[in-house]
């Protein structure tokens, strides 16, 4: 199984701002995600990681709001920018390696823009 | 489309079995995952099923009827430490996972 670890673990931000979370896998994996969940919710994609290439956006996430970096095969980082309140939210980083199915998931950051 | 139902909520008493079910339409199916979210901690996994029939993993077993799109996460022998939400997930062609709600389980004494 992968493990995933993600930085910063949580953040308190002032409106307007950027945060860029960084996701770390320890092995080689095929596919990267980033995910969104607001409390008491399940799981919303924001985007697929690519490899060398743009991410992959879900509706009603767009880059310039999000960018997404995945330079190599085990490295990911998210940018929430220009923040607003309601991006408080737990961002999740997964990964889904070689030709298993099981999504493995980071730790996940917590994030209160005020 | 794209959808997955199950319920909101579930209340069972330590020691008994609980059944969460899930329906779901996906279109280019390619498996059908339950994952396990304590408050406040990232999902961890615990079933995949993508073809038709009963796997069982210890206390915790998943059903899958795929003419039906209908699966369900069995959990027997009920511990307090089991009180979490129990998501639902189908994964399509692009491997992307979409998902349920989740079930918030609540074990009582």
């Amino acid at each position: 199984s992968a493990v995933i670890s993600q930085k910063p673990s949580r953040d308190i931000c002032q409106r307007g701002t950027s945060l860029t979370i960084q996701c770390q896998v320890d092995s080689q994996v095929t596919m990267m995600f980033w995910y969104r969940q607001q409390p008491g919710q399940s799981l919303t994609l924001i985007a697929t990681a690519n490899q060398g290439s743009e991410a992959t956006y879900e509706s009603g996430f767009v880059i310039d709001k999000f960018p997404i970096s995945r330079p190599n095969l085990t490295f990911s980082t998210l940018t929430v920018s220009n923040m607003s309140p309601e991006d408080s939210s737990i961002y999740l980083c997964s990964a889904v390696s070689g030709d298993r199915q099981e999504q493995f998931f980071g730790p996940g950051t917590r994030l209160t823009v005020l | 489309g794209q959808n997955i139902d199950q319920p909101t909520e579930m209340t069972a008493t330590e020691g008994a079995i609980v059944q969460i079910n899930c329906t779901y339409q996906t279109s280019g199916f390619n498996g059908l995952f339950w994952y396990q979210q304590h408050a406040g901690e990232a999902p961890t996994f615990l079933s995949y099923n993508v073809l038709d029939g009963l796997e069982e993993k210890g206390r915790f077993s998943s059903f899958l009827s795929r003419s039906k799109g209908y699966s369900y996460l069995l959990l027997k022998e009920l511990q307090m430490k089991d009180s979490a939400s129990y998501l639902c997930a189908s994964m399509d062609s692009n491997y992307q996972l979409i998902w349920g709600a989740g079930t918030k389980l609540i074990i009582k004494p």
